[in-house]
């Protein structure tokens, strides 16, 4: 149980372009996603929390309108990357909540990796 | 904010020995506090967790310590073994599972 999925697992895409990810929980409902980025050799750092039917909040640092958060329904969440350059190259991690589980964890997809050209 | 600091950086053990990595954090106001393990080009993995209201977990070869006056928690791994090798990463949250602050992470290589 608490399976988290993410869709691509992997992308290239030209600077300027948009690029959306996926961020499914598929055996729970998850009110609240995380998405972090990761740079190699780093630790996670959590770019905005998104709630079910509710606008997200984001990090201090963090373009809103760069990196557009949807969570739509209790089971996914996406971010779009809009306008891409090769600065926003990185590892994208999405987590998510099971609220229903007497459990305060998050559960980790298994990340995104973007390459901008 | 938050900070977690992590200790060491990188770790090697032979296989068979145990392996231990400390976390410190600066907000008493923290409450949970998960361990993950990251395996290259994958997401992290949960292996164990403790609240605040707990000193101590165990779950088969993997142990957790709390010590909240001095606000610092440690990862104990038994009976190391290959597949154990992997970046550790301890996390703290202030309002149980939100808002997570992570440590930068432990490199554990266990040798065969």
């Amino acid at each position: 149980g608490a399976v988290v999925s993410q869709h691509p697992s992997w992308v290239i895409c030209k600077s300027g372009t948009s690029v959306k990810i996926e961020c499914r929980s598929l055996d729970f409902q998850a009110t609240t996603m995380f998405w972090y980025r990761q740079f190699p050799k780093q630790s996670l750092m959590l770019m905005a929390t998104s709630n079910e039917g509710s606008k997200a909040t984001y990090e201090q640092g963090v373009e809103k309108d760069k990196f557009l958060i949807n969570h739509a329904s209790l089971t996914l969440s996406t971010l779009t990357v809009t306008s891409a350059h090769p600065e926003d190259s990185s590892f994208y991690i999405c987590s998510a909540r099971d609220f229903t589980r007497s459990t305060d964890t998050q559960y980790f997809g298994p990340g995104t990796r973007l390459t901008v050209l | 904010g938050e900070n977690v600091e992590q200790h060491p950086s990188t770790l090697s053990v032979q296989e068979g020995d145990s392996a231990v990595i400390k976390c410190t954090y600066s907000d008493s106001a923290s409450n949970y506090f998960p361990w993950y393990k990251q395996e290259l080009g994958k997401g992290p993995q949960l292996i164990i967790d403790i609240r605040s209201n707990v000193g101590e977990k165990k779950d088969q070869r993997i142990a957790v310590t709390l010590n909240k006056t001095a606000k610092h928690f440690s990862l104990h791994i038994t009976e190391t073994q290959p597949e154990d090798s992997a970046v550790y990463f301890c996390a703290a949250s202030i309002s149980y599972g939100q808002n997570f602050v992570f440590g930068p992470g432990t490199r554990l290589s266990v040798l065969p």
